[in-house]
């Protein structure tokens, strides 16, 4: 079975600090891709940061940036400087690289930012 | 369009009703997928076209919901004899067809059965 655990349902964090999101996966294949995406208010699910499995080096995007530990299948999310903007849901999911035709979601984050 | 739009943004339907969900997708995109959003989860796989093709139905719950993209565009999804239980939020995405590059989702319809 495919599965993505989230273990935080929420979080908070000071505006200008640092928060992590943490994230772990199961699957017994090597190809797949990992990615985190922000679902705010509005419904829409926003990409935020992608990483494919086969890259040792960690995915950055601006202020975000992940800790992938493919040994302990572990993909966690790094936001510094975060803003209010940021506040939103946040899910991890991947998809399988030679099959690869939906995506695996975890239950998400609740990402609060504190002005 | 820019972006891939959904419609009705909320839909409330008295059980057993029929119902249709619209889905826009981005020109030119080859791929798309449907999910199924309860309640404080994340989002499920429902089924997946490859232009007018549905290639995999297989997170379909039941034999009550139905899709199809006859022309490999516009997409609906049609639920019959709605259930309490299908109260949830549609999202429709759609890809050029490089996983690698993500889904761009839709803002999704919010189904609520009564």
């Amino acid at each position: 079975a495919q599965t993505v655990t989230q273990s935080q349902p929420e979080m908070s964090v000071q505006e200008a600090e640092t928060v992590t999101l943490s994230c772990t996966y199961d699957t017994s294949e090597s190809d797949y891709y990992l990615f985190w995406y922000k679902q705010p208010p509005s419904r829409q699910m926003i990409l935020v940061i992608r990483q494919e499995a086969y890259k040792q080096q960690n995915a950055t995007e601006n202020r975000f940036s992940v800790n992938f530990q493919k040994a302990a299948k572990s993909f966690s999310l790094k936001i510094s400087d975060s803003q209010l903007g940021d506040a939103a849901m946040y899910f991890c999911a991947y998809t399988l690289g030679n099959t690869g035709n939906q995506f695996y979601f975890g239950t998400g984050t609740s990402l609060t930012v504190i002005p | 369009g820019a972006g891939v739009s959904q419609s009705p943004r909320y839909k409330v339907a008295k059980r057993g009703q029929d119902v249709a969900l619209r889905c826009d997708p981005i020109s030119g995109h080859v791929s798309l997928f449907w999910y199924q959003q309860a309640l404080g989860q994340g989002p499920e796989f429902l089924t997946y076209f490859q232009n007018e093709a549905q290639l995999d139905k297989s997170g379909l719950p039941s034999d009550r919901f139905f899709a199809e993209r006859p022309e490999g565009s516009v997409s609906t999804l049609k639920i019959q004899r709605t259930q309490q239980e299908d109260s949830a939020v549609y999202l429709c995405a759609s890809s050029a067809g490089n996983l690698y590059s993500g889904y761009t989702f839709g803002s999704g319809t919010r189904l609520t059965v009564v």
